[in-house]
């Protein structure tokens, strides 16, 4: 697609449950990166694949986090057992192999709010 | 990747010309500098890249002394639609950890 695509766009859910959030990148697009970004606070570091392994989960807040991505492509974020300090708004963004000319894209993010 | 350090808002007027400092002292010899756009319920949206002296676009300047130490992100005639957050980043030309700084929130007033 013409940009990076992110799904839901909301999401509600209890406390406790498991939640998947989606990310689809810019075709062709090597890098995938996951940030969270809480209300009125900068961006925090996740996890980053390089084509579909992930060399830095350095980010990743628990071991309830987890991501995969598969075909190179689309990306998943799992947080299971899902407590009310995740709610926060979670960016995919991707780059290609160099970060020169038009450095990363994000998505428009999935506004996850626990309840 | 260089840590960036910005001031934590500006305050401008429609019409004037806004200028932005991101300091990066540790900023290695393969980094990039690359400023991006937040607006409210949106994730950053590049603005400007550029390695050393001035880069210029449909949108900013980016002027970068010799040192390389620091940046100035240049917006001319501010809008109120330019009420934003806006990020410094330098990093290198391989991908990785991408580290924001808490950015700038710019504010343009009437």
């Amino acid at each position: 697609g013409a940009g990076v695509s992110q799904s839901p766009s909301n999401k509600v859910t209890e406390k406790g449950k498991d939640v998947e959030l989606r990310c689809d990148p810019i075709s062709g697009h090597t890098a995938l990166y996951w940030y969270r970004q809480s209300l009125g606070q900068g961006l925090e570091f996740l996890i980053y694949f390089q084509g579909n392994s992930a060399p830095d989960k350095s980010g990743l807040p628990s071991d309830r986090f987890s991501a995969e991505r598969t075909g190179g492509s689309v990306s998943t974020l799992t947080i299971q057992r899902t407590q009310q300090e995740d709610s926060a708004v979670y960016l995919c963004a991707s780059s290609s192999q160099t970060l020169t000319g038009d450095g990363y894209t994000f998505g428009s993010g999935t506004r996850l709010t626990v309840v | 990747l260089a840590k960036t350090t910005q001031p934590i808002s500006m305050d401008s007027y429609e019409g004037q010309e806004v200028n932005i400092t991101c300091s990066h002292n540790n900023i290695a010899t393969n980094d990039y500098i690359t400023w991006y756009q937040q607006f409210p319920s949106q994730g950053p949206r590049f603005i400007i890249q550029g390695y050393k002296t001035k880069v210029t676009n449909e949108v900013a300047s980016l002027f970068i002394p010799a040192d390389r130490k620091s940046s100035t992100l240049s917006l001319p005639r501010v809008s109120l639609s330019d009420t934003a957050v806006y990020y410094c980043h330098a990093g290198g030309t391989s991908y990785g950890k991408l580290t924001f700084g808490q950015g700038t929130i710019l504010t343009v007033h009437p």
